[in-house]
């Protein structure tokens, strides 16, 4: 069965700063793998997603995310946090075939200090 | 940007009582799903539907759980005799494709359930 682990629960980084999020997942296959944020409120917006190809992944708001097969990691990186980046941030493995289901880590609070 | 919507934003209801959460899923898309999320948890997947049939469900979504789509715009959950541990916020989420990879699950805001 596949599973998502997001490590650490709440993080707090000043504006300005890099952040790396951790996403570890188990899958018998290659996966799907996104990162979605959750802004209070609000819906899951999809930051960024990787199906195949290159390992490195572009997203929206300036994030980036690398597949890192032999770690079963796909980290989350910013190089300069912005105040309005402060959200709750899930990573997520897709099912192949089927219905294609998400499976979400238990998400990681981002706090950002001034 | 099309977008899926949902209503309503809150629900209260009491114990017992059958609820109906609405989605308008994004137009072309065919493949659409109900997650939910209860406070402080993640979220969890319940079902997915594509062709006016569930094509896969988790061990959540019970047989007081049944989904629908009405008509050709519309796609509910609903919740024959609900409980205390069923409030949570139910997200409803769409995609464009049927097989091959799984493109891009687009959510709605999530409507907010209250058992009572």
């Amino acid at each position: 069965a596949q599973s998502v682990t997001q490590p650490d629960i709440h993080i707090t980084v000043s504006e300005g700063a890099s952040l790396e999020l951790r996403c570890n997942y188990s899958y018998g296959a290659t996966p799907y793998l996104f990162w979605y944020v959750q802004s209070p409120g609000q819906g899951l917006q999809l930051l960024l997603k990787y199906f195949s190809g290159d390992t490195l992944v572009q997203g929206i708001k300036g994030f980036e995310a690398e597949f890192k097969r032999s770690q079963s990691s796909f980290n989350l990186r910013k190089p300069s946090v912005h105040w309005s980046d402060a959200a709750e941030y899930f990573c997520a493995v897709g099912a192949r075939g089927g219905g294609n289901k998400l499976t979400f880590g238990t998400g990681t609070q981002l706090k950002v200090e001034l | 940007e099309p977008e899926v919507t949902q209503t309503p934003s809150h629900q209260v209801t009491q114990m017992g009582q059958e609820v109906i959460l609405r989605c308008v899923p994004i137009s072309n898309h065919l493949y659409f799903y109900w997650y939910r999320q209860i406070l402080g948890q993640k979220v969890e997947f319940l079902v997915s539907f594509y062709n006016n049939e569930i094509s896969e469900k988790s061990e959540i979504f019970d047989d007081q759980f049944s989904v629908e789509r009405p008509d050709g715009s519309n796609f509910t959950l609903k919740i024959r005799s609900t409980k205390l541990e069923d409030s949570a916020m139910y997200f409803c989420a769409s995609r464009i494709l049927a097989g091959g990879p799984p493109d891009t699950q687009y959510f709605g805001p999530g409507t907010r359930l209250t058992v009572l």
